[in-house]
């Protein structure tokens, strides 16, 4: 069974600061991929980044940076300088091929205050 | 218009009505979805097509109904809704099936009185 765990259910942090959000995953197959999505206040969810399950290098777009060991089945992910525009819900997410559907964590709620 | 859009964004409802949800993908993709966020809990996939065909139906009561007549538009049809169905219902759409990330819809906010 596919599982995705996010443990930080709310996040409160001021802008310029550094916050990491954690995913933690479960499957069985060999063969997989990891997503973020970030869903602001607006209800739409925004994909961010796709890593397949073969591919450990860690990744940069501007100020976010997402950290993938296998070793410890985790996917976190890293904003650096905060901004209030970040303050959205982010969901890390599972796709399998044995499942073909997305397993979603959660969710962690991030409020970036002034 | 661009990605995904979905109609209408807020949606008040008896119990008695029968209403329809919209969803539009000017992406070019092959699979459409809709899911559910509740509050607190994961999103759930609902349905799932594949080239205007049903892939996945995830034990989704009998009084949501699903149409895809072509691969840019998918409906949801509501009849006899139940108060715990107040959600928001995402919409999104992908290359495929397999593999591929999916693109979101702003989605519908649905109150059922």
């Amino acid at each position: 069974a596919q599982k995705v765990t996010q443990a930080q259910t709310e996040i409160s942090v001021v802008e310029k600061e550094d916050v990491t959000l954690d995913c933690v995953y479960e499957t069985r197959d060999t063969t997989y991929y990891l997503f973020w999505y970030k869903q602001p206040p607006s209800g739409e969810l925004v994909f961010l980044i796709r890593r397949n399950s073969f591919d450990e290098q860690n990744e940069i777009s501007g100020r976010y940076s997402w950290n993938f060991q296998k070793s410890t089945s985790s996917f976190n992910f890293t904003i650096t300088a905060s901004q209030v525009v970040d303050s959205a819900v982010y969901f890390c997410a599972l796709l399998t091929g044995t499942a073909s559907k997305l397993t979603f964590g959660t969710g962690t709620r991030l409020q970036v205050t002034l | 218009e661009t990605g995904v859009t979905q109609t209408p964004r807020h949606l008040v409802m008896g119990m008695t009505n029968k209403k329809s949800l919209k969803c539009e993908q000017h992406l070019g993709h092959n699979a459409m979805y809709w899911y559910k966020q509740s509050a607190k809990k994961p999103l759930e996939l609902m349905f799932v097509y594949s080239l205007e065909e049903r892939v996945e139906n995830n034990s989704v009561p009998s009084r949501f109904s699903p149409e895809c007549p072509n691969s840019s538009h998918l409906f949801l049809h509501l009849h006899t809704l139940q108060p715990e169905d107040s959600a928001l219902y995402l919409c999104a759409s992908s290359q495929g099936t397999a593999y591929y990330e999916q693109y979101f819809g702003p989605g519908t906010r649905l109150t059922v009185t």
